[in-house]
């Protein structure tokens, strides 16, 4: 099994540009989280997922967008890049959620300019 | 005030020495985590518990429900054990994180 795999590792974007964050998780979790972490600030929920069809905000929604049309994927877009959503950010997944053990993904580093 | 809130922010210790690391949280539960961050690397679960205590290799981590407590001992540390320290907090849909523990273990 790969776990939980995100795409890319690195990348950088202009203001106002537009980008998706590839998540994917081969372990058949129903539960599936993006975060981003800062400096200072901890790991903070911007959209989680129940199930295939399910989504809802986090803490930190503004700015992004998500959909789970499979079990597998979770993307993040960011709509319109701004240098605040520079971050690094966190893929992750569980069997149904926080009661269950979390797997994350390697990170996706974002540097907006 | 935080939801969870951890403690030391930051700890120097010397290899073989016992560490403690805290986790007082203000909201019900459903379970708690302990999370484990290397310096540019990934982030890897160490413990889930709910109750009681838990223990792998020279890790142990315990919970006071009742308290809102929870803690993460080290016995006999390693330099290969400096990392960062996450605790989250689990309700019935969304973990909430402390701003985490930095370890250095000096040789």
């Amino acid at each position: 099994n790969a776990g939980v795999t995100q795409t890319p590792k690195f990348q950088v974007l202009k203001t106002g540009q537009s980008m998706t964050l590839q998540c994917a998780q081969d372990m058949n979790h129903e539960y599936m989280s993006w975060y981003r972490q800062d400096p200072g600030m901890g790991l903070r929920l911007i959209h989680y997922s129940v199930g295939a069809g399910i989504t809802d905000q986090g803490e930190v929604p503004n700015g992004y967008n998500v959909s789970r049309s499979t079990t597998e994927d979770f993307p993040l877009r960011l709509l319109s890049a701004a240098p605040s959503q520079t971050s690094v950010y966190f893929c992750a997944s569980s069997w149904s959620g926080p009661r269950d053990e979390q797997y994350f993904g390697p990170g996706t580093r974002l540097t907006v300019t | 005030k935080n939801e969870v809130e951890q403690s030391p922010q930051n700890l120097t210790a010397q290899e073989g020495e016992f560490i403690t690391i805290n986790c007082s949280y203000s909201v019900g539960i459903s379970a708690l985590h302990w999370l484990q961050q290397h310096p540019g690397g990934g982030i890897v679960s160490l413990f889930m518990l709910s109750s009681g205590k838990k223990k792998h290799g020279r890790l142990i981590a315990t919970i006071n429900i009742q308290e809102k407590h929870s803690s993460l001992h080290i016995t006999a540390s390693h330099p290969r054990d400096s990392a960062v320290y996450i605790c989250a907090v689990g309700g019935s849909e969304k973990l909430v994180f402390g701003k985490g523990t930095k370890l250095t273990v000096n040789p």
